[in-house]
């Protein structure tokens, strides 16, 4: 069974603070996408990294997926308060593109 | 906004009474999905749908059937409810098919009591 370990699990910072997420595996995906969750919604697509190596900028996020594809990053410059929310980390296999999900981090971030 | 509903959006009930969620999506797309999500285990996946009236079981299928009668709604059925089974349900469709991106609905919160 293929895993993804998500860590942190839990990070609570002050605004303006940076942090980084990780997500990894000892399999390889063919790609990697980041979810935002919002207490009571569903998850909300934010980047797919597909080509190990591979960073994508959304504003002051930074996505980076591994040279190997096993593993990926979520970088946070100057954290702010609307930053606050569960990420999700989903890598999707080769064969029939289903999702392997990793459980989450739950970000708060203090004014 | 991917066209995606559910309802009900919040339900309570017993437990061995029959329980049935709907996703209705107005996207005509071919993949859709039943997942739930748990404190401590994130999204699991019920069932799956890769078009009208094909489905497959996903990880944690026991105690759920699905349907699929058309293209735009793909329906969970809890049989016979259990307190185990009080969770969020969430329905997604899949946009992107080379990289299995997926959209999610809002989400059923069901209390089984």
């Amino acid at each position: 069974t293929q895993l993804l370990e998500q860590s942190p699990q839990f990070l609570s910072i002050q605004e303006g603070e940076n942090l980084t997420v990780y997500c990894n595996s000892s399999s390889v995906f063919s790609s990697l996408q980041w979810y935002r969750q919002e207490p009571g919604e569903g998850p909300v697509l934010l980047v797919t990294v597909v080509t190990g190596g591979e960073v994508k900028k959304l504003k002051r996020l930074t996505f980076q997926f591994g040279d190997a594809r096993k593993d990926s990053s979520l970088h946070i410059t100057a954290a702010q308060p609307g930053d606050t929310g569960l990420y999700l980390c989903a890598g999707a296999e080769d064969s029939n593109y289903q999702l392997i999900w990793g459980a989450g981090t739950k970000l708060i971030i203090k004014p | 906004d991917a066209g995606i509903t559910q309802s009900p959006r919040h339900k309570v009930t017993e437990t061995g009474t029959p329980v049935t969620l709907r996703c209705h999506q107005t996207e005509n797309h071919r993949y859709m999905y039943w997942y739930r999500q748990d404190p401590g285990h994130g999204l699991r996946l019920i069932h799956y749908s890769y078009g009208v009236k094909d489905t497959d079981k996903g990880e944690v299928s026991d105690g759920y059937s699905v349907s699929r009668s058309k293209t735009e709604d793909f329906l969970l059925t809890l049989e016979s409810a259990t307190s185990s089974q009080t969770s969020v349900y969430f329905c997604a469709i899949r946009g992107g098919l080379h990289t299995g991106e997926l959209f999610f609905g809002e989400g059923s919160r069901l209390t089984v009591l």
